[in-house]
């Protein structure tokens, strides 16, 4: 299957401070990355929709000015959490498909992300 | 929207068991996934099945779209099969956006 690379896995962030997570294709083209998020012991939460080229969409409820969204090419989505505060702390994945097939999404391995 | 419902919550088997997980949809899909999250967190990709069956060793799934459900069999469980199991589901007109069920958490004793 096809890969999305996601970097870094784990991160430690003093509060105030941004942290970019990067997610990358490396095997297809992706016009659409998708990123998530995932509180303990529950299901995937879609945080927004990334389109290579164009703003982010982002859901109900997400602070755009606080998770800043880049889909700068076909392969790179980046997310930045902005001035990170400990309820920021949580798993975030992204996603992708390759956009020839118009299939099924692959996934990242993931960034735990810890602020303090 | 879209509904999906996954059952049992929680199964609790011993190695070498067979268990059967359900996913339930509300309405007509586009593609259906199923998923095996690690205890580290990652997604592994088990089967993309819109409909029909497909088997990967001892894992296989069966999809009945037109009666709006799916069903992952696993035989003779491993230890290692033990995580959370997800089926996501789309619609084209959606940008295929997934919709996620709550999950079913297997836990394999040895």
């Amino acid at each position: 299957g096809a890969v999305v690379s996601q970097h870094p896995s784990r991160v430690i962030c003093k509060s105030g401070t941004s942290v970019k997570i990067e997610c990358r294709s490396l095997d297809f083209q992706a016009t659409t990355m998708f990123w998530y998020r995932q509180f303990p012991k529950q299901s995937l939460m879609l945080m927004a929709t990334s389109n290579e080229g164009s703003k982010a969409t982002y859901e109900q409820g997400v602070e755009k000015d606080k998770f800043l969204i880049n889909h700068a090419s076909l392969t790179l989505s980046t997310l930045t959490v902005t001035s990170a505060h400990p309820e920021d702390s949580s798993f975030y994945i992204c996603s992708a498909r390759d956009s020839t097939l118009n299939t099924e999404a692959f996934f990242g391995q993931g960034t735990r992300l810890t602020v303090v | 929207g879209i509904q999906v419902e996954q059952s049992p919550p929680d199964l609790i088997l011993q190695e070498g068991a067979n268990s059967t997980l359900r996913c339930n949809f509300s309405d007509s899909v586009n593609n259906l996934q199923w998923f095996h999250q690690n205890p580290w967190g990652q997604l592994i990709n088990l089967f993309y099945i819109p409909s029909g069956t497909k088997q990967n060793g001892r894992l296989s799934a069966t999809t009945v779209a037109t009666e709006r459900y799916s069903l992952l069999y696993i035989s003779s469980s491993q230890t290692t099969d033990s995580g959370v199991y997800f089926c996501a589901v789309a619609l084209m007109d959606s940008n295929y956006q997934l919709i996620w069920g709550a999950g079913t958490k297997l836990i394999i004793k040895p």
